[in-house]
């Protein structure tokens, strides 16, 4: 079975910092990966997501991350943390042919102003 | 369009009593899901759908049913409340060949 560690279930950085939020998968496969983020007592919003080409993917809010199948990794980055980025990330693959998704445990991000 | 909705926003729940969390979804999807979250724990899988009539189980199925007669709903019940099943429960829906999953704004349930 497959399975994401998201490492650090709590992350804090400063306004205007690089935020780093990491995520390793493992799989026989590259699969397709996903990060959603949820604001407090809201669903999850998709961020961003890889299922084939370019392994450097943008998404909304200034969000991107990278896809290296070499290191089973698709970290998660944005260059300055604003305070509006205060919230709760969550990494998730989907294998090819199989709709169902296998989420991380998620971490917590904290902005400091 | 409206969405994934779910009702309701909150329940409290006596133990042993019985209750349905309602999903529904306006976007003709055929794939539905549920999901519960609980605190560092991410979001584990219920049960699922790949379409009207057709519904399987996920990781963590116990204490819980699903049914799906339409398209647009799809929801799940709780027979015998437990302290366990205390969980914010989230319901999600894409398409034929849409990688994206759409979330509903969850229901928050606790069970006393």
């Amino acid at each position: 079975a497959q399975s994401v560690t998201q490492l650090g279930s709590h992350v804090s950085v400063s306004e205007g910092a690089l935020v780093l939020l990491r995520c390793n998968y493992s799989s026989s496969v590259p699969p397709y990966l996903f990060w959603y983020v949820q604001y407090p007592n809201q669903g999850l919003q998709l961020l961003l997501k890889y299922t084939t080409g370019a392994t450097l993917v943008k998404g909304i809010n200034g969000f991107e991350a990278e896809f290296k199948k070499s290191e089973t990794s698709f970290h998660l980055t944005k260059p300055s943390a604003h305070m509006s980025d205060a919230a709760e990330y969550f990494c998730a693959v989907r294998n090819f042919g199989n709709e169902k998704l296998t989420f991380g445990t998620g971490t917590r991000l904290t902005i400091i102003p | 369009n409206a969405g994934v909705t779910q009702t309701p926003k909150f329940r409290i729940l006596k133990i042993g009593q019985s209750m349905t969390l309602q999903c529904t979804q306006d976007m003709n999807h055929n794939y539905m899901y549920w999901y519960r979250q609980d605190p560092g724990m991410g979001l584990k899988l219920i049960y699922y759908s790949v379409g009207a009539g057709i519904t399987d189980k996920g990781e963590v199925p116990n204490g819980y049913n699903v049914s799906r007669s339409t398209t647009e709903d799809f929801p799940l019940r709780l027979e015998l409340a437990a302290p366990s099943q205390t969980s914010v429960y989230f319901c999600a829906s894409n398409g034929q060949g849409n990688n994206e999953q759409f979330f509903g704004p969850g229901t928050r349930l606790t069970v006393l």
